[in-house]
């Protein structure tokens, strides 16, 4: 089955206590993001890659790291995490067309609910 | 950058039709994508434009005038599981970044 997982699904964590959520998607997508969503503001882009070794900040990158070794894998880092970094996070995958120069669709994991006391 | 302004609630009745506007003002324009969310869950893809006009695809249309930055999508023959959040999200020509909306919440009553 196509999909896009997310692990783990729910965390909650202290501050300044390093932790890394997990994206993996099995459709051969060039294209991965991280987004978190906030009541009220919607999704915000907080990273993205383009392909392997190739990644560039969204809207709200700050306090994120992420890397992409594989193509299958997106790991997001929060290296010291912060009560402001509560939230509801996404990570989403596509294809590339037209050479690369166009996003297709979007295809998102279940979520990964992230309390940081 | 982008900046996506979509209504926030809208409420209708059940076998209606409701419309959502969007409108965005950007650097660069690289396609603007509808989505559906149910509360707790992922959101689903629902319409892309790219072109000036009308995509039809059952239940759901959607348009675009790129020239007016605004695109609207078009929920006919309303059901109770339409009931949920509607997102619009602009992609940029300047880089691949994807921009989305606060959402519009939709509830249907019977």
């Amino acid at each position: 089955e196509a999909q896009v997982t997310q692990n783990p699904r729910y965390l909650i964590t202290v501050t300044g206590k390093k932790l890394t959520v997990t994206c993996s998607q099995n459709m051969n997508h060039e294209y991965m993001s991280w987004y978190r969503q906030d009541p009220g503001l919607g999704l915000r882009q907080i990273y993205y890659s383009m392909n392997v070794e190739v990644t560039d900040k969204g809207d709200v990158p700050e306090g994120y790291k992420v890397s992409r070794k594989e193509k299958r894998n997106f790991p997001l880092i929060l290296e010291s995490p912060s009560p402001n970094q509560t939230s509801l996070y996404f990570c989403a995958s596509s294809f590339l067309t037209s050479g690369g120069a166009r996003l297709e669709t979007q295809y998102f994991g279940p979520g990964t609910r992230l309390l940081v006391l | 950058g982008q900046n996506i302004d979509q209504p926030t609630e809208m409420t209708a009745t059940e076998g209606a039709i409701v419309q959502i506007n969007c409108t965005y003002q950007t650097s660069g324009f690289n396609g603007l994508f509808w989505y559906q969310q149910h509360a707790g869950e992922a959101p689903t893809f629902l319409s892309y434009n790219v072109l000036d006009g009308l995509e039809e695809k059952g239940r759901f249309s959607s348009f675009l005038s790129r020239s007016k930055g605004y695109s609207y999508l078009l929920l006919k023959e309303l059901q109770m599981k339409d009931s949920a959040s509607y997102l619009c999200a602009v992609a940029s020509s300047n880089d691949y970044k994807l921009s989305f909306g606060a959402g519009t919440t939709v509830t249907v009553r019977a």
